[in-house]
């Protein structure tokens, strides 16, 4: 089992619409939950960081986080052509040297 | 703030030739980080360097090799390189690095080995 998984898409939604992103992980010392987004041709950049179960909200985003499940989501309200992109999860903890990334989900926000 | 800088941007080599990617860091970082990303294996962690040590390494063969530089500017090397080579290598700095900071990445040099 690999230690993150990530449903690689794509994810097709209309304008307007709610969209979900999820991660499953499979070691519970992971500690921190990071959301990256990716656009085509460009690097990584960090989009949301949470350390704790629970949820954290920006803007149109919602990072939730569910240990007991090793279950991480991201949430996106209203989504925009905009947001078209790779969203890649990250994880790290103690014992992990590095963080661990899911292989990406690509998102298609339709006008 | 200026970003993270990588060059080249682009590049073609054919097999069993080397290559050298460059990475200037953010001002003050001093962790760089180079990963590999591939559609198929997504983003894999190369090597980590902190004040010009190796700190961490990833799951590669040695002719994937790197250094840093005293003032943080970072450098990777690929011998021999073979077609599976062919990939967006990232860069990425942090100030403290490891596996809790914020990882600022650059836009990449992607390497095609024909």
């Amino acid at each position: 089992q690999k230690e993150v998984e990530q449903d690689p898409g794509p994810l097709s939604v209309p304008e307007g619409a709610i969209v979900s992103l999820n991660c499953t992980y499979s070691n519970s010392a992971f500690q921190y939950f990071m959301w990256y987004r990716q656009y085509s041709r460009k690097g990584p950049e960090l989009l949301m960081y949470t350390y704790s179960s629970g949820n954290k909200e920006d803007g149109r985003f919602t990072a939730q986080v569910d240990k007991s499940s090793k279950y991480i989501s991201l949430f996106i309200r209203d989504s925009q052509p905009s947001d078209s992109a790779t969203y890649l999860c990250a994880i790290g903890g103690s014992g992990y040297s590095t963080l661990t990334f899911g292989k990406g989900t690509m998102l298609l926000v339709s006008p | 703030k200026a970003g993270v800088t990588q060059t080249p941007r682009y590049l073609i080599k054919t097999r069993g030739q080397q290559v050298t990617l460059s990475c200037s860091p953010i001002s003050g970082h001093r962790s760089v980080s180079w990963y590999q990303q591939t559609p198929g294996q997504g983003l894999q962690f190369l090597f980590e360097y902190f004040s010009e040590t190796q700190r961490n390494k990833g799951n590669f063969p040695g002719r994937f090799s790197g250094r840093q530089f005293s003032n943080s500017r970072s450098e990777m090397n690929v011998s021999t390189l073979e077609l599976g080579d062919s990939a967006l290598y990232l860069c990425a700095s942090s100030i403290q690095g490891g596996n809790t900071g914020e990882l600022f990445f650059g836009e990449g040099s992607r390497l095609t080995v024909l």
